[in-house]
């Protein structure tokens, strides 16, 4: 079955530290990945996505992420994180033959300290 | 602000009750979808629709029904719930679903419903 596991249910990072949410997927064929973020009280926003080519996916608000087939993962990482990334972050994916159909991860809950 | 609106924000229904869920969109999307979450857990589909015709239900119980007037719109009937689906319910739409480029999804900031 098609799946989208994320590591870490609760990360506490200060900051200007780095960051990086691990995100693995299942799935068989092409794949599509996709970041969301979720801040408190506000709707599910699209960070960056994955179809093909680069695997080095530059998003909003300073994020990337890096698709590395032979791992099976998609991480999130941002070089220095400021107060307002506080927010849940979703990892999801979706097949390239089942389209619209997305599968997300279990979340990961940011929480970065002044 | 998102461009999804859905309306109410929240719903409090008794098991007995007839409602709607709406939803809303004017970005010419052709693809509009249902999802459900639970408090601490990710969204999880229920129905999705391609140019106003129903093409993903998710095996979703019949005491939900969706409805797809028109390209801007999504309905989402609800009859005869249960305490058990008290849930955020999403809305979300995307450009069509018939290629994969044509995603990601846009999503509304969700109807809080509880049933009691």
């Amino acid at each position: 079955a098609q799946s989208v596991s994320q590591h870490n249910h609760h990360v506490i990072l200060s900051e200007a530290a780095s960051l990086e949410l691990g995100c693995n997927y299942s799935y068989g064929g092409t794949v599509n990945l996709f970041w969301y973020v979720q801040y408190p009280g506000q709707h599910l926003q699209l960070l960056l996505k994955y179809f093909s080519g680069d695997p080095l996916v530059k998003g909003i608000k300073g994020f990337e992420a890096e698709f590395i087939k032979s791992k099976f993962s998609f991480n999130l990482r941002k070089p220095s994180v400021q107060w307002s990334d506080t927010a849940e972050y979703f990892c999801a994916g979706g097949s390239g033959t089942s389209y619209g159909k997305l599968t997300f991860g279990q979340g990961t809950i940011l929480t970065v300290h002044p | 602000d998102t461009e999804v609106t859905q309306t109410p924000k929240h719903l409090v229904m008794g098991m007995t009750n007839k409602k709607s869920l709406k939803c809303e969109q004017h970005m010419g999307h052709r693809a509009m979808y249902w999802y459900k979450q639970k408090a601490k857990k990710p969204p999880e589909l229920m129905f999705v629709y391609s140019y106003e015709k129903l093409s993903i239900n998710e095996s979703v119980p019949s005491r939900f029904s969706p409805e797809c007037p028109n390209s801007s719109l999504l309905n989402l009937h609800l009859h005869a719930l249960q305490p058990e689906d008290s849930a955020l319910y999403l809305c979300a739409s995307s450009q069509d679903r018939r290629s994969s480029y044509n995603l990601p999804l846009h999503f509304g900031n969700g109807t809080r419903l509880t049933v009691t």
